[in-house]
């Protein structure tokens, strides 16, 4: 079967960094993407990979390593904005999006 | 502005009736898509169209229903005999491409609440 996994929830501090890990098996591989979803709204698209290596975005960077079926989102200098559900969801073989469940993430003062 | 718009925001319906949940995109999208979103599990795919007049199944399309009549619009109705009804409703589009193309944007979302 087909499986994207994320930790279920993280606490970080404001100013600090923090690293979201996502493991995903699938049924090939079309690329990975990351969303944000702030409470009760929809989520908002962060990025995209489908190379190996990281791609950076501002605060916001995200890894991949297609061979170990392994991809992180880095968010750096956090921010209380930042307090929202990071969901990790992979493009297969027919072109259809399997999501992770997603990881919420506290940032404390 | 182009964008995904869904309405209403909160729906509440008494049990045994149908209720028809609105999307319209404006970002010329091929592919429109609905998801269901539960407490603690990530989105599921009800149903999603890549052509007008034409539309797939998704992992929980019992009990829903959708049609395709215009590119820009995708309304589910939800029925009577689907059994656990209560949930946030997401509807999304992207491009047809392969690649970042395909990125599916998404609308505000409708919780529905079934009393």
């Amino acid at each position: 079967g087909q499986n994207i996994d994320q930790p279920t929830e993280m606490t970080a501090t404001e100013g600090a960094i923090v690293q979201i890990n996502c493991t995903y098996q699938t049924s090939g591989f079309n690329g990975l993407f990351w969303y944000q979803q702030h409470a009760g709204e929809a989520p908002t698209f962060l990025s995209y990979n489908v190379l190996d290596g990281l791609e950076e975005k501002g605060r916001f960077s995200s890894f991949l390593s297609r061979s170990k079926g392994y991809s992180y989102l880095l968010l750096k200098e956090l921010q209380m904005k930042d307090s929202a559900s990071y969901l990790c969801a992979v493009m297969d073989s027919n072109y259809q999006l399997i999501w992770g469940a997603g990881t919420k993430l506290i940032i404390k003062p | 502005d182009g964008g995904i718009t869904q309405s209403p925001k909160y729906l509440f319906r008494k049990e045994g009736q149908n209720v028809t949940l609105s999307c319209e995109q404006n970002l010329n999208h091929d592919a429109m898509y609905w998801y269901r979103q539960d407490p603690g599990q990530g989105l599921r795919l009800i149903y999603y169209s890549q052509i007008v007049n034409d539309f797939q199944k998704g992992d929980i399309a019992e009990g829903y229903s959708v049609s395709r009549e215009k590119k820009e619009s995708f309304p589910l109705t939800v029925t009577s005999a689907q059994k656990n009804p209560t949930a946030f409703y997401l509807c999304a589009s992207s491009h047809i491409a392969g690649g970042p193309t395909d990125t599916q944007y998404f609308g505000p979302g409708t919780r529905l609440t079934v009393l």
